[in-house]
């Protein structure tokens, strides 16, 4: 119940395509959902992050589509470039708690 | 854009000594957390911090571990006889206010290696 399953574990995209890490999560009281960058040798950094009262959150190349009935949200990644190859988390949170639970991380190698 | 710092970026140590990791949380921030993720599995959950206790803890978070926050300024978690299994990279994490949708910004982390 308290798992946010992430997929897929690894990805390559060639330079312009577009990157999709999808996640999933069983506990219906999560109501925050953030996704973190981490480069090697740094710490996560919050991208973007949704709640469930919207479908969809846009921040520049970056965007998160949120299925609140199918109890699963995504990253997509536009016009993927090298700079974006990173470590990519999801996680979720609910009111009243201080943690995050994160899944289990997707490697992006986005090649020149 | 203001940072966490933690110290040091490497530790190393022999089982069953004790460990102090320091973090210095950003300035006005009043929430404070240890999360580690063990070589590459994902990131989990210690401890939260507000106000001088502990607000939230995992499972995790046993008798070996504890936290302080000795000044104004640092903010530490100690293992009192480290274990093999310890072996992780341990982030410091601070936010401004405590509620679920706060921006939690992370330190660089320390590497604790256990041998």
């Amino acid at each position: 119940q308290q798992q946010v399953k992430q997929s897929p574990q690894s990805l390559i995209v060639q330079k312009g395509g577009i990157s999709i890490i999808n996640c999933a999560y069983e506990n219906t009281a999560f109501d925050y959902f953030p996704w973190y960058q981490q480069f090697p040798g740094k710490g996560p950094a919050l991208l973007i992050a949704i709640r469930p009262d919207v479908s969809e959150k846009k921040e520049g190349r970056f965007t998160i589509s949120f299925n609140k009935s199918a109890k699963q949200f995504s990253l997509h990644i536009m016009d993927s470039q090298p700079g974006d190859s990173a470590t990519y988390f999801c996680a979720a949170s609910k009111a009243g708690t201080y943690k995050y639970i994160f899944g289990t991380g997707t490697r992006l190698k986005v090649l020149a | 854009e203001p940072e966490v710092t933690q110290t040091p970026s490497h530790q190393v140590t022999q089982m069953g000594q004790e460990v102090i990791l320091r973090c210095v949380p950003i300035s006005n921030h009043l929430y404070f957390y240890w999360y580690r993720q063990i070589l590459g599995q994902k990131v989990e959950f210690l401890v939260s911090f507000y106000n001088n206790e502990i607000s939230e803890k995992s499972e995790i978070f046993d008798d070996q571990f504890s936290v302080e926050r000795p000044d104004g300024s640092n903010f530490t978690l100690k293992i009192r006889s480290t274990k093999l299994e310890d072996s992780a990279m341990y982030f410091c994490a601070s936010s401004l206010g405590g509620t679920a949708n706060e921006k939690l910004f992370f330190g660089s982390g320390t590497q604790l290696s256990v041998l």
